[in-house]
C-alpha cells in the first residue's frame, strides 16, 4: 500500500543534542512538507520541497534542517539551535496540482 | 498578514447537526481544505472547496463563499467517532498550506 511513513512514533533526546526524523513516501509525491504542531496550536510550516535537491524555508525554520536527494525522502534534522523543539512533527506530501496532503502517522518529540 | 479564524472548541449531540465556521485572509487564494484530526493522531483529508459553492460528501459537506473569504464544514447525524478537532485550511498563491488552529468537536451522547 502506498503512504508516507514518519519513523519513530516517539523519540527522546537531551537538550543539545540534533536529532534527525525520518520521512519516507511510496507515493510518487513531488512535494513533501515538514510541520510542527503545538498543543492548541495549528500546523506550522518548517520547510518544504517541491523537486528533487530543492527546498524552502516555511514559516518557522530556524533550528532546523532538510535534505532532498532522493524524491521518496525528506528527513528533517532538528538541531541544538531549535529554541522549543519538544512538539509534534508531521511529514506531508502532495501530487503536483491541487489535491489534498496525504500526511505521515507523525513523530512525538520529546526534549528533556 | 495571513490569517485563518475558527472557533476553538465546539460541542453538540448525537445525532445532531454542526456547523464549523473558518474565515480567512490570506495572500491568494487556490483551494481550502478541510481536515479531521484525532488526538495524537495525523489529520486526515475531508474536503476541497476552489469554487463558490457547498460540496457534499456523505455526512460532511464544505461550503464556500470566496468574496467573504468565508467557509464552513457542516456534520449531519453525528456520531461519537465524529470527536475530534477540525482544521480549515487554504492554499495560498504560493501554494503554500496555511493552517488555522483547528476546532476541537466534542459530541455529547
Amino acid at each position: 500500500d502506498g503512504g508516507i511513513t514518519q519513523s519513530p512514533k516517539y523519540l527522546f533526546r537531551k537538550e543539545g543534542q540534533n536529532v534527525t526524523l525520518s520521512c519516507e513516501q511510496n507515493l510518487n509525491h513531488d512535494a513533501m512538507y515538514w510541520y510542527r504542531q503545538d498543543p492548541g496550536q495549528g500546523l506550522r510550516l518548517i520547510y518544504y520541497s517541491q523537486i528533487v535537491n530543492d527546498f524552502q524555508k516555511g514559516d518557522i525554520a530556524e533550528g532546523y534542517s532538510v535534505s532532498r536527494e532522493k524524491k521518496e525522502s525528506f528527513p528533517l534534522t532538528v538541531t541544538s539551535a531549535q529554541k522549543n523543539p519538544t512538539a509534534f512533527y508531521l511529514c506531508a506530501s502532495m501530487p503536483g496540482g491541487v489535491y489534498g496532503y496525504t500526511f505521515g502517522s507523525g513523530t512525538r518529540l520529546t526534549v528533556v | 498578514g495571513q490569517n485563518i479564524d475558527q472557533p476553538t472548541e465546539m460541542t453538540a449531540t448525537e445525532g445532531a447537526i454542526v456547523q464549523i465556521n473558518c474565515t480567512y485572509q490570506t495572500s491568494g487564494f487556490n483551494g481550502l481544505f478541510w481536515y479531521q484530526q484525532h488526538a495524537g493522531e495525523a489529520p486526515t483529508f475531508l474536503s476541497y472547496n476552489v469554487l463558490d459553492g457547498l460540496e457534499e460528501k456523505g455526512r460532511f459537506s464544505s461550503f464556500l463563499s470566496r468574496s467573504k473569504g468565508y467557509s464552513y464544514l457542516l456534520l449531519k447525524e453525528l456520531q461519537m467517532k465524529d470527536s475530534a478537532s477540525y482544521l480549515c485550511a487554504v492554499m495560498n498563491r504560493d501554494d503554500k498550506i496555511i493552517f488555522g488552529k483547528g476546532t476541537r468537536l466534542h459530541i455529547l451522547p
